[in-house]
């Protein structure tokens, strides 16, 4: 399983644009990458997930590279409800539709008025 | 649709006691996981159900640990006995047998054990 490095945190200001960064090296020709979002007192919860070159939905982008060793989470303009720790995870996703995952760290993002 | 529900919230117990966690899924999700983070450190994978089968058990600490799924339905989690290093948030998430690409897993919101 690929192991991820991201920062262990990031301030911004509402309004801004937000890039998170995930390093992953040792990604395998099968593994995906997700970004989750966690709230203090809840489960992580999905934001987006992509194979390669960009993937984009109403809450956030996903770039990936060519060489898929790193990707970035962008969140456009932030607000205080934002302020969350996110994490990165690179996996294989089987036939079965599940895989398991390793989360790392994960990113805490503060975002201040 | 309801969601992944987890109960207890909270459990406070002393050591050497045991303790039982619940997880429903959501409906229809075959795939069924556990995770937990002990205290300060990361979350980790503790097994993965696909219906009542164990698919993946591999991150189980110890035999102290015992997961369930009868039906293919809900899934218990026993601790017993419960030792001090146990205590943490006890994460069940779930997806779709046959997610295509989506690979989504959509989590509870935990089962805070504490132990004295």
């Amino acid at each position: 399983l690929a192991k991820t490095t991201q920062p262990i945190s990031m301030d911004s200001y509402e309004g801004q644009e937000v890039n998170i960064t995930c390093s992953h090296n040792n990604i395998a020709t099968n593994d995906y990458i997700t970004w989750y979002q966690q709230f203090p007192s809840q489960g992580p919860r999905f934001i987006i997930q992509g194979y390669k070159t960009k993937v984009t939905n109403e809450v956030a982008s996903l770039f990936i590279p060519a060489d898929r060793k790193s990707s970035t989470l962008s969140l456009p303009r932030v607000s205080l409800s934002d302020t969350a720790v996110y994490y990165c995870l690179v996996g294989d996703i089987g036939n079965t539709g599940g895989f398991k995952t390793i989360f790392g760290a994960g990113t805490r993002l503060f975002v201040k008025a | 649709e309801a969601g992944v529900t987890q109960f207890p919230s909270h459990s406070v117990i002393e050591k050497g006691q045991t303790v039982t966690l619940r997880c429903d899924p959501i409906s229809g999700h075959d795939n069924l996981y556990w995770y937990r983070r002990v205290m300060g450190k990361e979350i980790k994978f503790l097994l993965h159900f696909v219906k009542e089968s164990k698919q993946d058990e591999s991150g189980m600490p110890n035999n102290r640990f015992l997961a369930e799924r009868t039906g293919g339905t809900y899934s218990t989690l026993k601790v017993q006995p419960a030792e001090l290093e146990d205590s943490g948030v006890y994460f069940c998430a779930s997806s779709r047998l046959l997610a295509g690409r989506t690979g989504e897993l959509f989590f509870g919101e935990g089962s805070r054990l504490t132990v004295l």
